[in-house]
């Protein structure tokens, strides 16, 4: 089955500098790749996604960049503010068929201000 | 307003009392999951839901039952929760090709 390593488990940065994520994955099939951001004492939430038709996507002060090659993708938050602090989840999957999400372990990311 | 609702948010037991965990979603959402959040082991897959009446186990199916006899609901099954069963485990839910909202969560203690 799929397996996904996300790097580093905790990050520390500050407010206004750039926080980079990323994530290794092992079923060359995936082709679906989000991102959820999660709050203490809330459920994850999409931030961003990408397909496997794409190298990159950005939505404001965030980017995911996908390498289909070397099965790897990241996650860039620039200009980063203490509300970006939270729990970042990676996951890969392979959109429309039975096989659903394979998570990452988590980056605690604390923006210090 | 669109979500996944779980109940109960918290819950402490003891080994062996049966337990449910709701969850309902509001979406038509064909596709439903559950998950338990363990610290450093992010997210793992307990059971999900391509539709009514069909199920499939995920990763870690062990310990718990499920069902989906309406679209939108699908209840968590703990016949003898154990204390290796405390965690937090949460519910999503999405259409097929989509990606998957979860709902706020659910803490429960097996003492």
């Amino acid at each position: 089955g799929e397996n996904v390593e996300q790097h580093p488990s905790t990050l520390s940065v500050q407010e206004g500098d750039s926080a980079v994520i990323k994530c290794t994955y092992s079923d060359s099939a995936s082709n679906y790749f989000p991102w959820y951001k999660q709050e203490l004492g809330k459920g994850p939430q999409l931030i961003i996604d990408i397909r496997s038709n794409v190298g990159e996507k950005k939505d404001q002060r965030i980017a995911v960049t996908l390498n289909k090659t070397a099965k790897h993708f990241s996650l860039h938050i620039t200009e980063t503010q203490p509300e970006d602090s939270a729990v970042y989840f990676c996951a890969a999957s392979m959109i429309g068929s039975a096989r659903q999400l394979t998570f990452g372990s988590g980056t605690q990311l604390t923006v210090l201000p | 307003e669109a979500q996944v609702t779980q109940n109960p948010r918290y819950l402490i037991t003891v080994t062996g009392k049966k337990l449910t965990v709701t969850c309902s979603q509001n979406m038509n959402h064909e596709y439903m999951s559950w998950y338990r959040q363990d610290p450093g082991l992010g997210l793992r897959q307990i059971y999900y839901s391509m539709n009514v009446e069909v199920t499939d186990k995920g990763d870690v199916p062990e310990g718990y039952k499920v069902s989906r006899k309406e679209k939108r609901n699908f209840p968590l099954i703990l016949e003898s929760p154990s204390p290796n069963q405390t965690s937090l485990y949460f519910c999503a839910s999405s259409f097929l090709t989509d990606t998957q909202y979860f709902g706020p969560g659910t803490r429960l203690t097996v003492l």
